[in-house]
């Protein structure tokens, strides 16, 4: 059972859809970063949320970090192709200095 | 981009075998990170060092050494590979990025069959 639950695994959508990912965990970070990863590559941090209730944008993706710090939502407005890619959120505990990475969202966005 | 490479990017080798990967850091940071990236599974940590000498373990350490002699080597070692450790193996530095704050910086990676 990995302490970071991200959904949807899987995500096909047309270009111009909105979609949201989701990752929660009964546990508190103290941030929790967003990632996005090409294949063959390593990820590439996409934002880090600190606060409680924090809002971040980055042009058309909108991140936000639960009030309890213990969940985490990254929402793409009209997709494009260009946003086809493997997201994942990573959270860091409190007094440690180890990251815990969600499963993953694979998103696919076509034309 | 930080400053971070791994030795080598893909390896074949066969169960039973010892090996080595090596992950090499310009930027000076303390932390060093080993995951391993499986289907469904996101990344896992494996060992992770806060200093030359100083390591601990991840979640999934079974099976896996590491060792950190400098401050820009680290080493992980599987010491007798195993068909379930095919996966592939990521490097990551934590540092201040270009934004300010704290992050994660990976390295390309290293693809690792074990036939």
């Amino acid at each position: 059972t990995q302490l970071l639950e991200q959904s949807p695994q899987f995500l096909s959508i047309q270009e111009g859809e909105n979609l949201t990912v989701y990752c929660n965990s009964s546990s508190v970070f103290s941030s929790l970063q967003w990632y996005r990863q090409e294949p063959g590559e390593g990820p590439v941090l996409l934002v880090t949320v600190v606060t409680g209730g924090e809002v971040k944008k980055l042009k058309r993706l909108t991140f936000q970090f639960g009030d309890a710090r213990k969940d985490s939502s990254l929402h793409i407005t009209a997709a494009q192709p260009g946003d086809t890619g493997l997201y994942l959120c990573a959270g860091l505990r409190y007094n440690f200095n180890k990251f815990y990475f969600g499963s993953g969202t694979k998103l696919n966005v076509k034309p | 981009d930080a400053g971070i490479t791994q030795s080598p990017r893909h390896k074949v080798t066969e169960t039973g075998t010892p090996v080595t990967l090596r992950c090499h850091q310009t930027e000076n940071h303390r932390y060093m990170y080993w995951y391993r990236q499986d289907p469904g599974h996101g990344l896992r940590l494996i060992h992770y060092s806060y200093g030359v000498k100083d390591t601990d373990k991840g979640e999934v350490s079974d099976g896996y050494s590491v060792s950190r002699s400098k401050t820009e080597d680290f080493l992980l070692t599987l010491e007798s590979a195993t068909s379930s450790q095919t996966s592939v193996y990521f490097c990551a530095i934590w540092g201040i990025g270009t934004s300010g704050q704290n992050e994660q910086f990976f390295g390309p990676g290293t693809r690792l069959t074990v036939l």
